[in-house]
């Protein structure tokens, strides 16, 4: 079945640092991907999307690019904000949508002032 | 415009009770899927319904049923319950139909304690 990874950390970074969360996936066809984050005591925040490889999404200085090639969806992030504390979650969708998202573990990312 | 609404926010039941949790879509988007956020298993697909039918479920046994109304809005119902259902219950709706982008968007969920 189709399957999503990412590292699950904590990530631990200092504030204007740069950020790499990395994922990796497999699935039948070609998914559409994603990235939701969740802060603490929320429900899950749509970040950014791709549909089709070599899409770049990007949303509040975060962009990820679809590599089809190395089945990768990668999350950067220029210089982190305190703000930016919280929990990312890589995923993707396959078959319309029929199975919903599947999704990784999540990647808790703390930021120090 | 609205979000996702769940209520309640919090559900406290005995094992063996039953649970019912609801789940209002944003305007326009008919397809609702129901996820279960336990700690240490992630996020998992429940339940998608779309245009008042149940289309799939994942690979959770049948005491975990739902349903959609006509309005769209959407009810998860959790029978016999046992402790280890206490998780975070997430909903999430998009617009209808099969769909090649099919971005979800979730509600804030509704925490329910099993004990």
């Amino acid at each position: 079945g189709d399957s999503v990874t990412q590292m699950e950390g904590p990530v631990t970074l200092s504030e204007e640092a740069f950020l790499t969360i990395n994922c990796t996936y497999t699935a039948t066809g070609y998914p559409s991907l994603f990235w939701y984050v969740q802060y603490p005591g929320e429900g899950l925040q749509l970040l950014l999307k791709a549909t089709k490889a070599d899409d770049k999404g990007s949303n509040k200085g975060f962009e990820a690019t679809y590599r089809k090639e190395t089945t990768s969806f990668h999350l950067e992030k220029g210089s982190v904000q305190v703000s930016d504390s919280a929990v990312y979650f890589c995923a993707l969708t396959a078959r319309g949508g029929a199975d919903g998202l599947t999704f990784g573990k999540g990647t808790h990312l703390i930021i120090q002032p | 415009e609205a979000g996702v609404t769940q209520s309640p926010t919090h559900l406290i039941k005995t094992r063996g009770q039953q649970a019912t949790l609801r789940c209002s879509p944003i305007s326009g988007h008919t397809s609702v899927y129901w996820y279960q956020q336990a700690l240490g298993l992630g996020l998992q697909f429940l339940l998608w319904y779309d245009e008042g039918e149940e289309r799939n479920r994942g690979n959770f046994p049948p005491r975990f049923s739902g349903r959609q109304f006509p309005n769209y809005s959407s009810e998860l119902n959790v029978n016999a319950l046992e402790l280890e259902d206490s998780a975070l219950y997430l909903c999430a709706s998009r617009v209808g139909g099969l769909a090649k982008i099919g971005e979800q968007y979730f509600g804030p969920g509704t925490r329910l304690t099993v004990t």
